[in-house]
């Protein structure tokens, strides 16, 4: 079985800060990982995903991630916060060529001015 | 290129009322999925369909049925409408069979059952 924790319900950061939004998984094989955004009112769009190559994600809008097996987690980065990022965020694991996707219960981050 | 398109955005039903949501992707893509979106619980998957004239169960399918008459189109069903129904429906689609592959997600249809 396959399962994703996302800890906290919210997250808030100032315009500029750090943005740091954590995702655990649980899988007894080999995961791909992924993170998703969710912008109000509209379908999920994907940011980043991870295949098995590289453990460092890069993704879109500046985000990234890093895959670290020893800590079952795939925490999700943005150097410095920009207003546009306020979104709900969702992180989701897949095991296996024809598994599903497992998603976390999302995170929704606000910014600051 | 629309992508992924969902109809209706929203509705309204009252219990044991019956409707049917259409999914509709222009990309060609062979799995398509329907999920629901409740508060604090991310994204639950109803049915997919892994090609024309192919449906199977996912992870909370009670209650609803769907259909894959035609490659574009995925429609999700509910016979008798209950409050429990409330909730966003999203709809997604991949190229391939492989959960690597990426997901397009619609931009939602919310329906509230009274």
């Amino acid at each position: 079985a396959q399962s994703v924790t996302q800890l906290g319900s919210h997250v808030s950061v100032s315009e500029g800060a750090l943005v740091l939004l954590r995702c655990n998984y649980s899988s007894s094989v080999p995961p791909y990982l992924f993170w998703y955004v969710q912008y109000p009112n509209q379908g999920l769009q994907l940011l980043l995903k991870y295949t098995s190559a590289a453990t460092l994600v890069k993704g879109i809008n500046g985000f990234e991630a890093e895959f670290k097996k020893s800590e079952t987690s795939f925490h999700l980065t943005k150097p410095s916060a920009h207003m546009s990022d306020a979104a709900e965020y969702f992180c989701a694991v897949g095991t296996g060529a024809n598994s599903k996707l497992t998603f976390g219960k999302g995170i929704t981050l606000s910014v600051r001015p | 290129n629309a992508g992924v398109t969902q109809t209706p955005k929203f509705r309204v039903l009252k219990t044991g009322q019956s409707m049917t949501l259409l999914c509709a992707q222009d990309m060609n893509h062979e799995y398509m999925y329907w999920y629901r979106q409740d508060p604090g619980m991310g994204l639950r998957l109803i049915h997919y369909s892994v090609g024309e004239g192919t449906t199977a169960k996912g992870e909370v399918p009670d209650g609803y049925n769907v259909s894959r008459l035609k490659k574009q189109n995925f429609l999700l069903g509910l016979e008798s409408a209950a409050p429990s129904q409330t909730s966003v429906y999203f709809c997604a689609s991949s190229w391939g069979a492989g959960v690597s592959d990426t997901q397009y997600f619609g931009p939602g249809t919310r329906l509230t059952v009274l």
